[in-house]
């Protein structure tokens, strides 16, 4: 999908709360989905991953959630910390050997943790 | 494991001038890599997949003849930009998938700026 305006929507939390971070992804036949955190002037680094065959999926403080039925992807960060600040992107794809491998971001999120 | 990285972190260059970008897989063997460009407060949009051994796949809107794509061995592809000009001037990000998985990894992009 294509990324859109030039205003990331913003969530901000308070240090030690959890975050939730929602993504809505555009193809019904993508099967593979990722979040990725970006810090200011970096490449996108990953975080988790989830396949179309589950609908959650946990990490260490993250989870995240699929509901296939309305495409729809959430990003749980547990125990929120001032380093979890960052712009937060979900990517979708199709599963190797179906074609189309690259991914397409959504749009990002910022998470800003106060402390 | 799983290391790309990106070579120069930042650039500037004149208007006119050509400038080249690498990426290299320094653990892994990619047949696949991907190269995005990102915008401030924008999203990650890919250019194009680049396929060693082949030419590269480029999307739609993106010109083949002002960025080249060479993918010539498993661990290296470069982006050169031809012709730069101030338009150009973005962060330029390349990934690398693992052959038969489908997790990418990122690189730590590229900032380019054309004066």
């Amino acid at each position: 999908g294509e990324s859109v305006g030039l205003h990331l929507p913003t969530l901000s939390v308070q240090e030690g709360d959890n975050s939730i971070i929602n993504c809505a992804y555009s193809n019904s036949a993508s099967d593979y989905f990722i979040w990725y955190k970006q810090e200011s002037g970096k490449g996108p680094q990953f975080i988790i991953d989830i396949r179309s065959n589950m609908d959650k999926r946990q990490g260490q403080r993250v989870t995240v959630l699929l509901n296939k039925t309305v495409k729809h992807l959430s990003l749980q960060i547990a125990a929120t910390q001032p380093g979890d600040s960052a712009v937060y992107f979900c990517a979708e794809n199709l599963a190797e050997g179906t074609g189309r491998r690259a991914l397409t971001f959504g749009s990002g999120t910022r998470l800003q943790v106060q402390p | 494991g799983a290391v790309v990285s990106q070579h120069p972190s930042w650039v500037i260059c004149k208007s006119g001038t050509s400038v080249k970008i690498e990426c290299r897989s320094l653990d892994f063997q990619a047949t696949t890599m991907f190269w995005y460009r990102q915008f401030p407060k924008q999203s990650l949009m890919l250019m194009a997949t680049s396929n060693e051994g082949s030419k590269a796949t480029y999307e739609q809107g993106v010109e083949k003849d002002k960025f080249l794509i060479n993918h010539a061995s498993l661990t290296l592809s470069t982006l050169t930009v031809t012709s730069a000009h101030p338009e150009d001037s973005s962060f330029y990000i390349c990934s690398a998938k693992r052959t038969g998985r489908d997790e990418q990894f990122f690189g730590p992009g590229t900032r380019l700026t054309v004066l």
